[in-house]
């Protein structure tokens, strides 16, 4: 079973808070893992494509981290803002079954930023 | 980059009617893949649309429920065939802008605002 797990399902923080959630997936076939932030009645907007063990990204308050053996990224968020309210989605990159591999998503975890 | 247009943004269906979705792109891209989220489950890939030849569908997803052209290399329509309650769903259309063959694993996906579709 090709399943990406992602916790909590909702988080609710106050302004200035920071926070992290957690994304887990199979550490077998890893390929590669991307992270999408998904505003309401918006496309879903790519963060983050990680792909080695203890690899680290940055992007202004937003940082990721990977661990490709024990099949787990985290997501944290400095100095939450309310323009930071979204669905954060982690999505494997598998391969399986003979194709040529496809992005598998979690159910992402909704984040709201209270002012 | 690449900037997505979908249509219709939303639609309310009747049962057993069909519906299609249409995806434009600004710029010629490789890869052009329908997406679907039904109401608290993950976002999941229905196929990829290919230029010019039949789309490669995922498993649990046939040609007979989910149509899907793509006539060129900018644009591309998903049919929701002989619907039901349970194709109420977000669709959405994404693009990889090129592919590399030795790392299409590190392609960022870009896409579109999705198509909110309620059958009743």
């Amino acid at each position: 079973i090709l399943n990406v797990e992602q916790s909590p399902q909702s988080l609710h923080v106050q302004e200035g808070d920071s926070t992290n959630f957690t994304c887990s997936f199979p550490s077998s076939n890893f390929y590669a893992l991307h992270w999408y932030r998904w505003e309401t009645a918006k496309s879903p907007e790519a963060l983050f494509v990680m792909t080695l063990n203890g690899d680290e990204k940055k992007k202004g308050r937003i940082s990721a981290t990977l661990n490709t053996k024990e099949g787990y990224s985290y997501l944290y968020i400095k100095g939450s803002q309310p323009e930071d309210s979204a669905t954060y989605l982690c999505a494997c990159f598998m391969n399986y079954g003979g194709s040529q591999g496809n992005l598998i998503f979690g159910k992402g975890t909704k984040l709201s930023v209270k002012p | 980059s690449a900037v997505i247009s979908q249509k219709p943004s939303r639609d309310i269906c009747q049962r057993g009617t069909s519906l299609t979705i249409q995806c434009q792109v600004d710029s010629q891209v490789t890869m052009m893949f329908w997406y679907r989220q039904q109401p608290g489950q993950s976002l999941t890939l229905i196929a990829t649309a290919n230029q010019g030849s039949e789309a490669t569908y995922e498993s649990g997803f046939v040609i007979d429920k989910f149509p899907i052209s793509r006539p060129n290399l900018t644009f591309s329509t998903l049919t929701v065939s002989n619907m039901s309650p349970e194709d109420s769903s977000i669709y959405l259309c994404s693009v990889e802008v090129e592919r590399t063959p030795t790392a299409l694993y590190q392609e960022t996906q870009y896409f579109g605002p999705g198509t909110r579709l309620l059958v009743l």
